[in-house]
């Protein structure tokens, strides 16, 4: 069955220090996956996706993340958090061979001033 | 401005009225697609379309039904609702070729109460 676990539902880090939020899945095929942030009262935003290529995938608001094939994972990362990224994050996953998405049920990120 | 519009923004309904949430975008995406976002659970998608006419079931599709019949607009009905579809529905769209292939732009999300 297609999954996606996001093992910490809070994550909390001081301003300025390195984040990480934690994905793994499990999907049929080649993965295309997915990470989304929500502000409140708001609907989801992209952030970054890996399709194929560099495992290693930069996105927007110098949100980075790192695709591992053989852990099944793919954990979103920030070298420096800001107290603006405060907010809800959502792993996704496409199914490869249909065109259906599952989601995480969220980590809600609080970075700290 | 490149959007993706829902209506109503929120509603309260009592069981069995039947309901339709609208949902259009302007960006020509051919993949449009409902989420049910409940706390704890994430978000589930409902339904998705990958053109006009071509609309699939998604992981929770009992008691919605939903259409395509312009590429702009994909609306969601609950025919006869129950207070467990009492959530917060996300319309999205997305390209499916290209740069941004799959990305897909929510909406502001309907809050949806049955009682």
């Amino acid at each position: 069955a297609q999954s996606v676990a996001q093992p910490e539902d809070q994550v909390n880090v001081a301003e300025g220090n390195p984040l990480t939020v934690k994905c793994t899945y499990s999907v049929s095929g080649n993965p295309y996956l997915f990470w989304y942030v929500q502000y409140p009262n708001r609907g989801l935003q992209f952030l970054l996706k890996y399709i194929t290529g560099d495992n290693l995938v930069k996105g927007s608001y110098g949100f980075e993340a790192e695709f591992n094939k053989s852990q099944t994972s793919f954990h979103l990362k920030k070298p420096s958090a800001l107290v603006s990224d405060s907010a809800l994050y959502f792993c996704a996953v496409r199914d490869g061979s249909r065109n259906q998405f599952y989601f995480g049920t969220g980590t809600s990120l609080t970075v700290i001033p | 401005e490149a959007q993706v519009t829902q209506n109503p923004r929120y509603l309260i309904t009592v069981t069995g009225k039947k309901l339709t949430v609208t949902c259009s975008q302007n960006m020509n995406h051919e993949y449009m697609s409902w989420y049910r976002q409940d706390p704890g659970l994430g978000l589930r998608q409902i339904y998705y379309s990958m053109n006009v006419e071509v609309t699939d079931k998604g992981d929770v599709p009992e008691g919605y039904k939903v259409s395509r019949k312009e590429k702009r607009n994909f609306p969601l009905i609950l025919e006869s609702p129950s207070p467990n579809q009492t959530s917060l529905y996300f319309c999205a769209s997305s390209p499916t070729s290209g740069r941004s292939n799959r990305e897909q732009f929510f909406g502001p999300g309907t809050r949806l109460t049955v009682l």
